[in-house]
């Protein structure tokens, strides 16, 4: 089945600056793949996602590229701000359909 | 904005007893999830359902945990007897589009975190 590891596990990151989280993922037939920003307490809620016949995506200040050869994927998040600072999940489709998550990186960002 | 409605929110229970947890989907939508969230990790799918119908429950223990969703809209969870690691957050989701091989958003509910003694 699909695998998703997440790096780094935490990340403080001064205000302004940008942050870069990588996931990688194992099964070749991933078309789909989601990011969810989760704050303390909050349910998890879709910040952008991408689909395997694109490589790269962006919204504002957030972005996400992809590389199927390679199999990973990463977020990028540029002038970040304290309300930045949350939980992040990566995730990919399983050849079923079925999402699996990374374990996440906790994101600080410090005025 | 219509969004995925959890209950309870929090629930405190001791091991052996029976505990159940309740889910009503975005208006619509027809794929409904029920995923479990250890701390610190992230979201684990228990179980999928199609309208009314089961589509995955490869992750669900079955010994002790059940599902369903009889009218193919809300959908209860329940765990019997409860047992000290299934202390988690369980998460709610649903999705407008049918399951299959293309992903496509889930939309959270707020979650119940169950402890239990």
């Amino acid at each position: 089945g699909e695998n998703v590891e997440q790096h780094p596990s935490t990340l403080s990151v001064q205000e302004g600056d940008s942050a870069v989280i990588k996931c990688t993922y194992s099964d070749s037939a991933s078309n789909y793949f989601p990011w969810y920003k989760q704050e303390l307490g909050k349910r998890p809620q879709l910040i952008i996602d991408i689909r395997s016949n694109v490589g790269e995506k962006k919204d504002q200040r957030i972005a996400v590229t992809l590389n199927k050869t390679a199999k990973h994927f990463s977020l990028h998040i540029t002038e970040t701000q304290p309300e930045d600072s949350a939980v992040y999940f990566c995730a990919a489709t399983d050849s079923w359909g079925k999402l699996q998550f990374g374990a996440g990186t906790q994101v600080v960002v410090t005025p | 904005e219509a969004e995925v409605a959890q209950s309870p929110r929090y629930k405190i229970t001791e091991k052996s007893q029976a505990v159940a947890f309740w889910c009503d989907p975005i208006s619509g939508h027809a794929t409904l999830y029920w995923y479990r969230q250890i701390l610190g990790q992230g979201p684990e799918l228990l179980v999928q359902f199609q309208d009314e119908s089961v589509v995955d429950d490869s992750q669900l223990p079955k010994d002790r945990f059940s599902a369903e969703r009889l009218k193919g809209v809300d959908s209860t969870l329940k765990i019997q007897p409860a047992e000290l690691g299934d202390s988690a957050m369980y998460l709610c989701a649903s999705s407008p589009k049918e399951s299959g091989p293309n992903g496509n958003e889930q939309f959270f509910g707020p979650g119940t975190r169950l402890t239990v003694l």
